[in-house]
């Protein structure tokens, strides 16, 4: 039973597309969050949410939209792709905020051609 | 802004030896330090922390040793098992945000 799910697994696109990334878990955290590992194998936050409300909105270019219709989901949705956003997109869930133990999903490995 | 660095991308040992692996951190008083391990095509997942006030936890096969003059953090494994094989990252937490190090690939050789 998979405590944080992502689909798709992998996600090949065209420069210029819309996608989207969906997320959830069965934990009944309270707290979500999503991050992205580049090319240089740097894992980077981008956005937390805490019971819906969105907590932390690092320097993420306006193209990324997160959208949490409940506490169990977390989606992220991308406009316009370019090339520099294809990388290993990860999310993860928590107890609370600041939890310093947070449960990771698989990853989505995202290719913009 | 790296807030932490692990040197090493890579570490192989042989099965039963004690596996070093390195961090090193820019100044934090109030934080807690993390290591998180990872396998190919999984998410991290949450090996073992320490607080910034303390010099040492254990958990099993693994401690975790704090140089707060050095900066420095480094996670132990004794002994290291094929198991143990994966990618180990240094993160330091700092109130809502985790701060990842770019991992250090551990191989153990049966």
């Amino acid at each position: 039973d998979t405590a944080v799910s992502q689909t798709p697994k992998y996600l090949v696109t065209q420069m210029g597309n819309d996608k989207s990334i969906k997320c959830e878990q069965n934990l009944g955290h309270d707290t979500m969050y999503w991050y992205k590992q580049d090319s240089k194998k740097f894992l980077k936050i981008m956005f937390s949410y805490n019971n819906k409300e969105l907590i932390i909105n690092e320097t993420v270019p306006n193209r990324f939209s997160p959208k949490s219709p409940d506490k169990a989901h977390l989606n992220l949705h991308i406009n316009s792709l370019e090339l520099g956003d294809s990388a290993v997109y990860f999310c993860a869930s928590s107890q609370e905020l600041a939890a310093y133990e947070q449960y990771f999903g698989p990853g989505t490995r995202l290719t913009v051609t | 802004d790296q807030q932490v660095k692990q040197n090493s991308p890579s570490l192989s040992v042989q099965e039963g030896r004690i596996s070093i692996l390195n961090c090193d951190y820019t100044n934090s008083m109030f934080d807690y330090f993390l290591w998180y391990k990872k396998y190919p095509a999984e998410g991290p997942t949450f090996l073992i922390s320490i607080s910034s006030i303390k010099d040492k936890n254990e958990d099993g096969r693994f401690t975790v040793f704090l140089n707060k003059s050095a900066k420095h953090l480094s996670l132990h494994i004794v002994p290291s098992q094929p198991g143990d094989s994966a990618v180990y990252f240094c993160v330091k937490s700092t109130g809502n945000q985790f701060y990842f190090g770019t991992g250090t690939s551990l191989t153990v050789i049966p």
